[in-house]
């Protein structure tokens, strides 16, 4: 079936550093759709990407939909303790049911 | 304000005693879904409401009933809970399925089956 592939499953920084996930479709997506999960938390709508190679940025942040629509990406720049949790992604084919990446734990080191 | 409910927090239960999870939105979305969260595997859907009277399958429907008899409410039941089904459970709703809406999720159901 479809599946959207996020890589890593876990990242440890030191605070300041930059952070990057990563997710990958073997089919071309409608869209993708970006959530944030702080610990003990549920999940958070942070942004969705429509257009092929589209760009946008929250601040410190910053998405990415590739050109083939078929991967995207989220950077962190100078990463704060605020930016700890699970970060997913969640694609959508043409059905319209978004099918989630396992998402990637961002974890600052002490 | 504008939020999903769910109820309850935490529930420890026994092997086979059913039971239910509440779920309940206030902003007139019409499409809700119900979701596992288990270590290492994401998000997996179990079931899904387009609108009222309207349910389907997700991908781990199975041990798991739903209904959806009014716009609001979408409540999770497992008539015979195993302990594989332990897990963190989340609702959420969207305005709609078909279009680019985002998903506004409660705050989860920690499920304990012993």
């Amino acid at each position: 079936g479809q599946q959207v592939m996020q890589i890593p499953q876990y990242q440890h920084v030191q605070e300041g550093e930059d952070f990057t996930t990563y997710c990958n479709s073997s089919t071309t997506l409608s869209n993708i759709q970006w959530y944030k999960q702080r610990p003990g938390g549920h999940p958070v709508f942070l942004i969705q990407l429509v257009k092929s190679g589209e760009v946008k940025k929250q601040k410190r942040l910053t998405f990415q939909f590739g050109e083939a629509k078929k991967n995207s990406s989220l950077h962190i720049t100078a990463t704060q303790t605020t930016d700890v949790g699970t970060y997913f992604c969640a694609g959508r084919w043409s059905n319209y049911q978004l099918i989630w990446g396992a998402g990637t734990k961002l974890i600052i080191k002490p | 304000e504008a939020q999903v409910t769910q109820n309850p927090r935490y529930l420890i239960t026994v092997t086979g005693k059913k039971l239910t999870v509440t779920c309940s939105q206030n902003m007139n979305h019409e499409y809700m879904s119900w979701y596992r969260q288990d270590p290492g595997l994401g998000l997996r859907q179990i079931y899904y409401s387009m609108n009222v009277e309207v349910t389907d399958k997700g991908d781990v429907p199975e041990g798991y009933k739903v209904s959806r008899k009014e716009k609001r409410n979408f409540p999770l039941i497992l008539e015979s809970p195993s302990p594989n089904q332990t897990s963190l459970y989340f609702c959420a709703s969207s305005l709609a399925g078909q279009n680019n809406s985002p998903l506004h999720f409660g705050n989860g159901t920690r499920l304990t089956v012993t």
